[in-house]
């Protein structure tokens, strides 16, 4: 069965633009979760989405977004690039049924901003 | 604010010896609670989960749950130095049912030392 894809895997914006990652969960997978990695901040939970409906979101502002389709493939959109922005985003997927359900993580989107 | 913490490292052990990782959390409803293996470079990967007070072994892995002292712990028995990573203990404080919001430690280095 295939793993996780995150697409592009490298992503260097300038300030001030606009980026979209996509990700692919695992077949049968119903909920797809986005982190965001940094060396000062670690692993930081953005949100999670079920059926095509946000169901967790974590702290981060509004220009933060994202958005499932109906195949459970997920969108996750910055807006207004910052510098901070820069960091390893993270795509995880699971069943989203019951709490056995494990979730697992894709290789990530490198993204920088300069 | 729900929070994880983990002693950062690193932790060097020799090849062959027991590594032994802690956690302490302090949202005391959550209700599951993880150990991710993460590469210099690559994304997390699954070790393994715990839901239950008690113990839960899984061939050289051991992960242990006190929820009245709000701690988890995961050994490593006879450490290869390809166990050399680091280990991010997460919480799981999602609402619902297979549910996913996984609060994360910033992470203990570990070095299995040939």
């Amino acid at each position: 069965k295939a793993g996780v894809t995150q697409t592009p895997r490298y992503l260097i914006k300038t300030r001030g633009q606009q980026v979209t990652l996509s990700c692919s969960p695992i077949s049968g997978h119903r909920s797809v979760s986005w982190y965001q990695q940094t060396p000062g901040q670690g692993l930081q939970f953005l949100f999670e989405y079920f059926s095509e409906t946000q169901r967790n979101k974590g702290n981060f502002p509004g220009r933060f977004s994202g958005r499932q389709f109906s195949n459970s493939r997920s969108e996750m959109n910055v807006s207004t690039l910052e510098l901070g922005d820069s960091a390893l985003y993270l795509c995880a997927s699971s069943l989203g049924l019951a709490r056995t359900d494990t979730q697992y993580f894709g290789p990530g989107t490198r993204l920088t901003v300069l | 604010q729900k929070e994880v913490e983990q002693n950062s490292g690193p932790l060097s052990v020799p090849e062959g010896a027991i590594a032994s990782l802690n956690c302490t959390y302090s949202d005391r409803g959550s209700q599951s609670f993880f150990w991710y293996r993460q590469y210099s470079g690559k994304s997390p990967e699954l070790i393994m989960f715990i839901y239950s007070n008690g113990d839960k072994e899984d061939g050289r892995f051991t992960a242990q749950l006190n929820k009245a002292s709000q701690y988890v712990s995961l050994l490593i028995r006879d450490s290869q130095p390809s166990d050399s990573a680091t280990y991010l203990c997460a919480v799981n404080t999602g609402s619902g049912a297979g549910s996913y919001q996984l609060t994360f430690g910033k992470g203990t280095k570990l070095s299995v030392i040939p």
